[in-house]
């Protein structure tokens, strides 16, 4: 079956650092790839999302690139702060109506100042 | 923008009794809404797909008959924890899926459960 695979954390920066945090899928033909995030104690929140091969995702400094020839969807941030301290959440959904999303196992940031 | 919303945030109960946990559609009608849970510092897990007007389609190794799940209007589906054991402790979310959008879908906020 489908599944997302995530990086393994914690990742530590220091404010104004880069960040990368990796995720690749499996799924069988096109679906939609997403990245949310989760403040401690606070439900999900869609950061950015892709339905199709070569889009790019972007906001509030976040982006992602659907890259189907590696199955991949890393999200990236040119400079990290405080703020964005947080659990990142990969996920795909087939283009479905009543399909699921499928989770990776999270990545925990923490960036300090 | 589309809001899913769910209630209670927090509850505690004591172990044996059984609770409801609400989520609802705000500001759409919902005919699909899916049900997770997530233990801390893990990844959410789905426990099952709740369709207006019919059974809810529970995934392997969920307890359908522990884990009551009715979805009986476009707005409104609740997840009831029946005879709750401290193990149900957990972070459950709610979400639904924006009718005709392409699989938009919307998170609640998450209920805490705690069993004592």
């Amino acid at each position: 079956g489908d599944s997302v695979t995530q990086m393994e954390g914690p990742v530590t920066l220091s404010e104004e650092a880069f960040l990368t945090i990796n995720c690749t899928y499996t799924a069988t033909g096109y679906p939609s790839l997403f990245w949310y995030v989760q403040y401690p104690g606070e439900g999900l929140q869609l950061l950015l999302k892709a339905t199709k091969a070569d889009d790019k995702g972007s906001n509030k400094g976040f982006e992602a690139t659907y890259r189907k020839e590696t199955t991949s969807f890393h999200l990236e941030k040119g400079s990290v702060q405080v703020s964005d301290s947080a659990v990142y959440f990969c996920a795909l959904t087939q283009n479905q109506a009543g399909t699921a999303l499928i989770f990776g196992k999270g990545t925990t940031l923490s960036v300090s100042s | 923008g589309a809001v899913v919303s769910q209630h209670p945030s927090w509850v505690i109960c004591k172990s044996g009794t059984s609770v409801k946990i609400e989520c609802r559609s705000l500001d759409f009608q919902a005919t699909t809404m899916f049900w997770y849970r997530q233990f801390p510092k893990q990844s959410l897990m789905l426990m099952a797909t709740s369709n207006e007007g019919s059974k809810a389609t529970y995934e392997q190794g969920v307890e359908k008959d522990k884990f009551l799940i009715n979805h009986a209007s476009l707005t409104l589906s609740t997840l009831t924890v029946t005879s709750a054991h401290p193990e149900d402790s957990s972070f459950y979310i709610c979400s639904a899926e924006l009718p005709g959008s392409g699989n938009t879908i919307y998170f609640g906020e998450g209920s805490w459960l705690t069993v004592v």
